[in-house]
């Protein structure tokens, strides 16, 4: 079946490391993002990409850094620079064809803690 | 800046109690406003594209509509399993632009 898979479920991670959340998509889709959620705040956008070796800054970019060398995978970093890690990390992709490309796919996401 | 508020945050509801949901956007250039279904835990599901002003959706017991500054999400007769929080995201300016996410509604059915 075609979708997207985020891995891995939950990660804990100590202070200082950083620590790489994969995204893979099976859709044929060119854009993919990550958003981050956490709890009583709405889905906030860390870095977006439309097409194979480019990507965009979202709202919350900083502590984080992305590469996107394949259609498919969009793997997300978070860095030791990131000062609040601990969140609900959600990848999700959609077709860039005009009128659809704000129809989101979405993964069951990645739970992070730091200890 | 660009803005999307959805109230209540939580409503609590009877099986059969019908009721809406509101999202009141604040944006320069309304490309479309999108619904969103998330389970707990899970990533949220598409539900509704609305791109012009009287434009409606209808899935279920689900019914979308759109005006100039906001949208509601009508829900009749609701039963247990439509339980979940909904979120409210907008498209502004061109294509290809990322959306922009409302704080979501918790919805609360019991039997």
């Amino acid at each position: 079946d075609g979708g997207i898979t985020q891995s891995p479920k939950y990660l804990f991670r100590k202070e200082g490391q950083n620590v790489t959340l994969s995204c893979e998509q099976n859709l044929n889709h060119d854009a993919m993002y990550w958003y981050r959620q956490d709890p009583g705040q709405g889905l906030r956008l860390i870095y977006y990409s439309q097409i194979v070796n480019d990507f965009q800054k979202g709202d919350i970019a900083e502590g984080y850094s992305v590469s996107r060398e394949k259609k498919e995978s969009f793997p997300l970093t978070v860095t030791s620079a990131q000062k609040n890690p601990t969140a609900f990390y959600l990848c999700a992709s959609s077709r860039s064809n005009r009128g659809t490309d704000g129809e989101l796919f979405f993964g069951e996401g990645s739970r992070l803690t730091v200890l | 800046e660009d803005q999307v508020t959805q109230s209540p945050e939580a409503l609590r509801l009877q099986e059969g109690e019908s009721s809406s949901l509101n999202c009141s956007y604040t944006v320069s250039g309304l490309r479309g406003l999108f619904w969103y279904r998330q389970d707990p835990g899970k990533g949220p599901e598409f539900l509704f594209t609305l791109y012009s002003a009287g434009e409606e959706k209808e899935k279920e017991r689900l019914k979308a509509t759109l005006t100039k500054k906001e949208s509601f999400l009508h829900i009749t007769a609701p039963k247990p399993e439509d339980s979940a929080t909904y979120l409210c995201a907008v498209q502004v300016g061109r294509a290809g632009t990322a959306l922009i996410f409302g704080k979501g509604t918790t919805l609360s059915v019991s039997s």
